[in-house]
């Protein structure tokens, strides 16, 4: 079965230090989703991308975090610098423009950062 | 702004007990409805979801939810409990257009002693 792959899985760093997170969306998924969850919370949208073009980045803090979805289909999420806060597990999903407009999504592993 | 509330954060049964998990959620609009579960060190699956039709929805694993549109809710409901059932439940909501953000609610963290 087709999974959304997400690496690191596990990130540490240092506030003040660049992180890089990577996703590689189901195969023929044309909308792709980076999603936070701090802990005890539920996953927020940080920005949504339509094949390379960016549809919604209004809760990006884009002072510090970039993302890049150069060829429309892998992506990558950047941070920097990073600070305390930005701790959370950082997600990806996927989804299919089907006819019936479910909008069901697809979810990786997600990356585990830790600001120290 | 669109939210979903879920009303119970945590939640502790006996195996064979029956579940259920509130969730309300505030759109004026068409929705599709989601409830996704996180079990321990795994990532987000798709329970159930409803997008048109019977409002009564079947899910894996034996849950199954119910839309009722007068009330904003889509609470979701299993008749027995089975340890493997301790998780994270998540409710989450987006418009019905295509390729939308899901909007989730905070989760309820369901733990089941057998």
């Amino acid at each position: 079965e087709a999974e959304v792959a997400q690496s690191p899985r596990y990130k540490i760093t240092e506030k003040s230090q660049a992180v890089a997170f990577w996703c590689d969306p189901i195969s023929g998924h044309a909308t792709l989703y980076w999603y936070r969850q701090i802990l005890g919370q539920g996953p927020e949208l940080l920005v949504q991308f339509q094949d390379e073009s960016v549809v919604d980045d209004s809760q990006l803090p884009k002072d510090r975090f970039s993302a890049e979805r150069l060829k429309g289909v892998d992506s990558t999420l950047k941070i920097q610098p990073a600070e305390l806060g930005d701790s959370a597990m950082y997600l990806c999903a996927s989804s299919l423009r089907d006819r019936w407009i479910t909008n069901e999504q697809f979810f990786g592993p997600g990356t585990r950062l830790t600001v120290l | 702004a669109q939210s979903v509330s879920q009303h119970n954060h945590h939640v502790i049964l006996s195996e064979a007990a029956s579940l259920e998990l509130g969730c309300n959620y505030s759109y004026g609009g068409t929705v599709n409805l989601f409830w996704y579960v996180q079990y321990p060190g795994q990532h987000l699956q798709l329970l159930l979801k409803y997008f048109s039709g019977d409002p009564l929805v079947k899910g894996i694993k034996g849950f199954e939810a119910e839309f009722i549109k007068s009330k904003f809710s889509f609470n979701l409901r299993k008749p027995s409990v089975q340890w493997s059932d301790t998780a994270e439940y998540f409710c989450a909501v987006s418009p019905n257009q295509a390729g939308t953000a899901l909007i989730f609610g905070k989760g309820t963290t369901l733990s089941v002693s057998s």
